[in-house]
């Protein structure tokens, strides 16, 4: 059965550094997002990705935050500048094409740990 | 926002027992989906109900949708222990965002 797929699965860093965060969607899905869970609360929308550009974005997701789509398989976001609060569950999730399917299909999560 | 708040926010049962869970969001949606999340890991979607529908099965799964009370409740009957979980609700109200609400954790004993 096809998956989405998340590396790294745990990231220990220190504030300030940059990390990047790696998702490889279902091949025949179009539309990607990330997800964040502090750890026991809720799961925050960040960014919605289709037709290689942002289709929406939250507060969260301000300057120190980017997503790219480099070789059409794999989805990734950055964070440019770690601060201690991004510490959190990522989760990377896609979803097909036709509009009548809107179930999202996550990964496991990359954990981050800033220091 | 159209965030979708669940209660309870913590839920405890027999295995056997039937659990309820309900949502309740804040503006027009296309759809509500239910998602399972066990610790640590990734969500697991459940079951999706459009906005003209106001009921659906799936196996042991129920859910109800009132777009006029903007609410919906999911019920999962006779419980298993692999049931323990929590449980989200998300809404799609524009074409792509989902937004999830804030999950009831549901322990089922043994």
């Amino acid at each position: 059965e096809p998956e989405v797929t998340q590396t790294p699965s745990h990231q220990v860093t220190q504030m300030g550094q940059e990390v990047i965060l790696r998702c490889v969607p279902i091949s025949n899905h179009l539309y990607f997002y990330w997800y964040r869970q502090i750890l026991g609360q809720k799961v925050e929308f960040l960014v919605s990705f289709y037709n290689n550009e942002i289709s929406e974005k939250s507060e969260i997701f301000d300057d120190q935050f980017s997503v790219e789509r480099p070789d059409g398989s794999n989805f990734t976001l950055k964070i440019r500048s770690t601060k201690l609060e991004d510490s959190a569950m990522y989760f990377c999730a896609s979803r097909s094409y036709a509009a009548n399917t809107g179930e999202l299909f996550f990964g496991e999560g990359s954990r981050l740990t800033v220091l | 926002s159209q965030q979708g708040e669940e209660d309870p926010q913590a839920l405890s049962i027999q295995e056997g027992e039937n659990a309820t869970m309900n949502c309740s969001y804040k503006t027009s949606i296309n759809n509500l989906q239910w998602y399972r999340q066990n610790s640590g890991r990734g969500l697991v979607h459940l079951i999706l109900i459009r906005s003209n529908e106001r009921e659906k099965h799936s196996g042991r799964l129920r859910v109800t949708l009132d777009t006029s009370k903007k609410s919906s409740s999911l019920l999962i009957t006779a419980s298993r222990a692999a049931d323990t979980a929590s449980y989200f609700c998300a809404t799609a109200g524009g074409y792509q965002k989902v937004t999830f609400g804030t999950g009831t954790k549901l322990q089922v004993i043994p």
